[in-house]
């Protein structure tokens, strides 16, 4: 069964304090992995999309980096908009759905 | 424009009633689903519908009924609520890469 462990699972940051938020997954060959912010309230908003081990995506102060059991979201000089949740998933290369696996989140707050 | 839309955003209701969630996508995805997110934010997969038909049934109880009238428009019925169906419900759809894009999600309360 695929499974994904986000840690942690809140980080309070200062202004400036650059920081990662960590996801471990477990599947049956990956197609793909996938980051979500989520505002209270609201949907997940998407990120990134990484498919094989060694790539990395940035977008502002988020860069999203991948290996074969983790993957990691490197946060550079959070501001106070960047607070959110962060979800992570997968999604399987077999199977006939293919349907992703959600993570439980990590909140983060980032103190002005 | 919202892309995918669903309402009602917060439904409280009495447990044994039957209530509807109505989700629209103007994306043209072919593809669209329904997820449930916990109180504890993990959001899980109910249905997945592929232009009308359905697709994946995960395990969920039978008094929920997905529609989908057309492949922009997926609605959620559920009958007989519990307690327990008290969380927040998105609908969504799939797009370019599998990337997949959330509504706003509904609040669903049971009391």
């Amino acid at each position: 069964e695929d499974q994904v462990t986000q840690s942690p699972e809140a980080l309070r940051l200062q202004e400036g304090e650059s920081s990662s938020l960590n996801c471990s997954y477990t599947v049956s060959g990956l197609r793909g992995l996938f980051w979500y912010r989520q505002d209270p309230g609201k949907g997940p908003e998407f990120l990134f999309t990484l498919y094989s081990a060694g790539e990395e995506k940035e977008k502002e102060r988020l860069k999203a980096t991948l290996t074969k059991k983790e993957s990691f979201l490197h946060i550079t000089a959070p501001k106070p908009e960047d607070s959110a949740t962060y979800l992570c998933a997968v999604q399987p290369s077999s199977g006939s759905a293919r349907q992703l696996t959600f993570g439980s989140g990590t909140q983060l707050t980032v103190l002005p | 424009d919202t892309a995918v839309s669903q309402t009602p955003k917060y439904l409280v209701t009495q447990m044994g009633n039957d209530k509807s969630i109505k989700c629209e996508q103007n994306l043209g995805h072919d593809t669209m689903y329904w997820y449930k997110q916990d109180s504890k934010k993990f959001l899980k997969i109910m249905f997945s519908y592929n232009n009308k038909e359905l697709i994946i049934n995960e395990t969920v109880p039978n008094r929920f009924s997905p529609k989908s009238p057309d492949k922009a428009h997926l609605n959620l019925h559920i009958n007989s609520l519990e307690l327990g169906d008290s969380a927040v419900y998105f609908c969504a759809s799939r797009g370019t890469g599998n990337t997949i894009y959330f509504g706003e999600g509904s609040w669903l309360t049971v009391v």
